[in-house]
């Protein structure tokens, strides 16, 4: 059975500093890659997504992910994090899975950012 | 404007009591999913649909019961055997593989 893990559950971080969200997953197999955001009071929010090509791809505000199939890796990075980006962001792998295709999520990241 | 619509936003159960989840959605999308999240478990899923008259058991299914027959609707309901039913709910959908949320809905047990 495929799972995701996330290996941070919660960071608090200062304004301008720099984010890494890890996040691993477990399946041999080809998969799509996903990071969702959930702000405070909203619902949950595709953040970027990785099913094929360039591993290093590019999502809304500034966010970006890399997709490093050796290490079953696919972390997400910001290079200078706003008050704005406190949130809950959590990594999904989509996978077949006797002929549907099956959606894993991590338990989530909460981020804080202190002004 | 398209979206997912979860009703109601709030729902409260009494013990031994089924209770049922709405889920509607006019993206038409043909993939529908159920999720429970619970604080520090992040999302796990109950049931999903592919198509119409057809679903899936997730990885919590135990309690729950789905049905879809109409493309734009997936009620969820919570019966009598799930004995830790205080979550919240949220309802997806997905015509690719990226997927759209409704807003949740909360359940507590009275």
């Amino acid at each position: 059975a495929q799972s995701v893990s996330q290996h941070n559950h919660h960071v608090i971080l200062s304004e301008a500093a720099s984010l890494e969200l890890g996040c691993n997953y477990s399946y041999g197999g080809t998969v799509n890659l996903f990071w969702y955001v959930q702000y405070p009071g909203q619902h949950l929010q595709l953040l970027l997504k990785y099913f094929s090509g360039d591993p290093l791809v590019k999502g809304i505000k500034g966010f970006e992910a890399e997709f490093i199939k050796s290490k079953f890796s696919f972390n997400l990075r910001k290079p200078s994090v706003q008050w704005s980006d406190t949130a809950e962001y959590f990594c999904a792998v989509n996978s077949p899975s006797g002929g549907y295709q099956k959606v894993t999520f991590g338990i989530g990241t909460k981020l804080q950012v202190i002004p | 404007d398209g979206g997912i619509t979860q009703s109601p936003k709030y729902l409260f159960r009494k013990e031994g009591q089924n209770v049922t989840l709405s889920c509607e959605q006019n993206l038409n999308h043909d993939a529908m999913y159920w999720y429970r999240q619970d604080p520090g478990q992040g999302l796990r899923l109950i049931y999903y649909s592919q198509i119409v008259n057809d679903f899936q058991k997730g990885d919590i299914a135990e309690g729950y019961s789905v049905s879809r027959e109409k493309k734009e609707s997936f009620p969820l309901t919570v019966t009598s055997a799930q004995k830790n039913p205080t979550a919240f709910y949220l309802c997806a959908s997905s015509i690719g593989l990226a997927q759209h949320f409704g807003d949740g809905t909360r359940l507590s047990i009275l």
